[in-house]
């Protein structure tokens, strides 16, 4: 299985401001995706990203609130922009295993006050 | 309607008890079927994970998949204090980007 983490593990933000939270994998992959889980929730994805194009955003999200880098094959990034208290929630990475699965990384707490 | 059907509980057993977790779906394309279990402030880790109708058994856990009826379960056996999580089921359309879709979570509690 891919070793997956992410920085930061959690962080508080201020309303209005920006995070970014990054993802690196030990090994190469090429699909990424990036997760909501609101507290006691089920996980809620976000978006698809592969290397070398555009993230695919799910009803509900989109990317001027949710921009993604994916660089290269072992890295991506997750940007909340413009926060509000409804984004105070984890964030978690996964990798695509090659097999019909997902590994997940250890997630980034975030509060927003 | 929700794709996928999990009990929330919480669930709360003795320390070894056998423990049945449950997920119902809807969408008669799912083809791929996995158990993740998630302790408290970490991410999901993936415990079972299985194609066909069927059992899987790994160790202590057995997954049972029955397309038919559109039901899988996760057993575990003699259940420890260690066992204690939510278990997240999720499944995959083959060929659908691999995008999972999860059930909601069933919080599992073992006492000693």
């Amino acid at each position: 299985s891919a070793v997956i983490s992410q920085k930061p593990s959690r962080d508080i933000c201020q309303r209005g401001t920006s995070l970014t939270i990054q993802c690196q994998v030990d090994s190469q992959v090429t699909m990424m995706f990036w997760y909501r889980q609101q507290p006691g929730q089920s996980l809620t994805l976000i978006a698809t990203a592969n290397q070398g194009s555009e993230a695919t955003y799910e009803s509900g999200f989109v990317i001027d609130k949710f921009p993604i880098s994916r660089p290269n094959l072992t890295f991506s990034t997750l940007t909340v922009s413009n926060m509000s208290p409804e984004d105070s929630s984890i964030y978690l990475c996964s990798v695509d295993s090659g097999k019909e699965t997902q590994y997940f990384g250890p997630g980034t707490r975030l509060l927003v006050l | 309607q929700k794709e996928v059907e999990q009990d929330p509980g919480p669930l709360s057993v003795p320390e070894g008890a056998i423990v049945s977790l449950n997920c119902t779906y809807s969408n008669s394309a799912f083809q791929y079927f996995m158990w993740y279990r998630q302790y408290s402030r970490k991410g999901p880790e993936l415990l079972m994970y299985t194609y066909s109708s069927g059992n899987k058994e790994d160790g202590r856990f057995t997954a049972q998949v029955d397309k038919s009826s559109k039901y899988i379960s996760l057993f575990i056996r003699d259940s420890q204090p260690s066992d204690s999580a939510t278990y997240l089921c999720a499944m995959i359309v083959s060929g659908s980007a691999r995008q999972l879709t999860f059930g909601s979570g069933t919080q599992l509690t073992v006492l000693p």
